[in-house]
């Protein structure tokens, strides 16, 4: 039982390139959550998905895709990366608690 | 005004002491509570999970909700260096599903 796992662990993208977070979770939960994680800033929500093939927009959307592929996956795409996206990254799954993965940490220069 | 409240830190305490962390929060339709413990470069953990006021026990580690003050508490008794981390409070409303809002974390170091 791995929980939430994400992959990469860490990333360099530079600006204007495109790039894909992977999150899986084997607890059979229903929501899935993708945060960014900044100094002073606590986590704030990106995207969640509260069932396979629903997805709605957190507090800070702009810049980001989410796909939920399927119970298990929910994927979180950079189309064109900015500075302003270096940040860490943390997929949550939840049945009453979220639970969360081990973070992407991405920088973009 | 942020919903919810939470002193950044750094906290330095001695290893033994008996270490309180808190939130406020300005939304009284939040009636579950939780607290996340974090270590440095990990994901935030689950510690703690309370529904409306009162206190839960859970070891050395003691939540606390006080609804009509809109204020909860993490209370850390005999702390260990293996507690430095940052605790991030959380809560949610009945209303919104799982979706959590969060503190923005408080910063523990327990001097050995």
């Amino acid at each position: 039982n791995a929980g939430v796992t994400q992959t990469p662990k860490f990333q360099v993208l530079k600006t204007g390139q495109s790039m894909t977070l992977q999150c899986a979770q084997d607890m059979n939960h229903n929501s899935m959550y993708w945060y960014r994680q900044d100094p002073g800033m606590g986590l704030r929500l990106i995207y969640y998905s509260a069932s396979e093939g629903t997805t709605d927009k957190g507090e800070v959307p702009n810049g980001y895709n989410v796909s939920r592929l399927n119970k298990r996956e929910f994927s979180l795409r950079l189309e064109s990366a900015a500075p302003s996206q270096t940040s860490v990254y943390f997929c949550a799954s939840s049945e009453m608690s979220q639970y969360f993965g081990p973070g992407t940490r991405l920088t973009v220069t | 005004q942020k919903e919810v409240e939470q002193d950044p830190g750094p906290l330095s305490v001695p290893e033994g002491a008996i270490v309180s962390l808190n939130c406020t929060y300005s939304n009284s339709a939040f009636q579950y509570f939780m607290w996340y413990r974090q270590y440095s470069r990990k994901g935030p953990e689950l510690l703690m999970y309370t529904y409306s006021s009162g206190n839960k026990e859970d070891g050395r580690f003691t939540a606390q909700v006080d609804k009509s003050s809109k204020y909860i508490s993490l209370f850390i008794r005999d702390s260990q260096p293996s507690d430095s981390a940052t605790y991030l409070c959380a809560m949610r409303r009945e209303s919104s599903g799982d979706k959590l809002t969060f503190g923005t974390g408080t910063r523990l170091a327990v001097r050995p």
